[in-house]
C-alpha cells in the first residue's frame, strides 16, 4: 500500500464552485501534513500546513482526521488561477526527514 | 532573493556517461532533498541531508548518489545513467529544529532524458 493516496481527478469545476479533495495516508505515525500546489512543468509550492484542529486561509480549509487517517482541502468559490495540481504531503514522525507525496489531484476550473 | 537553485535545467545524454546536477541554496537551510516525478507515481524522494555530512536514502536511491560537504550545495550524481532514470529532478530545501515550518522550497527542476 502507498504512503499516500489521492484520487488524481481530473475535477473539472465551473468558476465559483466549491471542490473538496482527500488524501488517504497509511502510517499512524505520520506527524506532519501539508497540500501542496503544482502549475503545469512548475515546481510545487506550499499551499498550507493542515493542524489537528482543521485550517482555513482565505477560500481554502484543510482538514485532519486522524482516527480514519485522511486529510482534505476544501476549496471555496474556485476561481480560474486556481487550476493546478494539488500533492498531498505526509511526513513519517520516526523519521523527520521523510516525505512522502501523493500523486496530486488535477484541477480545471473553467469559465 | 531566497531561491534554490538546479543546473542543468534540461540535459539529454546517454546510456553510462556520468552526469551531475547541481542544486544550491541561499537560504542557510540546512535540510535539502531530491525528489524525481514521473507521469503517474508522483514526486518520489531520491536522497536527503538534515545538515552538512549527513545524507540518507529515500525511497528511490538507487543509482543515484549525494554529497553534502557544504551547507548550501547538494549535488546529486549518477555515475552511470540509464534510461529509466529519465525524469523531471526536484532539489529542494527548508529550514531544521524549532525553525522548520514544514514548508519546502524547490528550485525549478531539471528534465533529464538519457538514451
Amino acid at each position: 500500500r502507498k504512503e499516500v493516496e489521492q484520487d488524481p481527478g481530473p475535477f473539472n469545476v465551473p468558476e465559483g464552485a466549491t471542490v473538496a479533495f482527500n488524501c488517504t495516508y497509511s502510517n499512524s505515525a505520520s506527524q506532519s501534513f501539508f497540500w501542496y500546489r503544482q502549475d503545469c512543468r512548475k515546481e510545487p509550492k506550499l499551499l498550507m500546513s493542515v493542524y489537528s484542529s482543521g485550517n482555513e486561509d482565505g477560500r481554502f480549509t484543510a482538514q485532519l482526521n486522524r482516527a480514519s487517517q485522511y486529510i482534505s482541502l476544501l476549496i471555496r468559490d474556485s476561481k480560474l488561477s486556481d487550476s493546478a495540481t494539488y500533492l498531498c504531503v505526509v511526513n513519517r514522525g520516526s523519521t523527520l526527514g521523510r516525505l512522502y507525496f501523493g500523486r496530486g489531484t488535477q484541477l480545471t476550473v473553467w469559465p | 532573493e531566497a531561491q534554490v537553485t538546479q543546473n542543468p535545467r534540461y540535459l539529454i545524454t546517454v546510456t553510462g556517461k556520468k552526469l551531475t546536477v547541481t542544486c544550491s541554496q541561499n537560504m542557510n537551510h540546512e535540510y535539502m532533498s531530491w525528489y524525481r516525478q514521473d507521469p503517474g507515481l508522483g514526486l518520489r524522494q531520491i536522497y536527503y541531508s538534515m545538515n552538512v555530512e549527513v545524507t540518507d536514502k529515500g525511497d528511490v536511491p538507487e543509482g543515484y548518489k549525494v554529497s553534502r560537504k557544504e551547507k548550501r550545495n547538494f549535488p546529486l550524481i549518477l555515475e552511470s545513467p540509464s534510461p529509466n532514470q529519465t525524469s523531471l529532478y526536484f532539489c529542494a530545501s527548508r529550514l531544521s529544529g524549532g525553525q522548520n515550518t514544514g514548508e519546502l522550497f524547490f528550485g525549478e527542476g531539471s528534465r533529464l532524458t538519457v538514451l
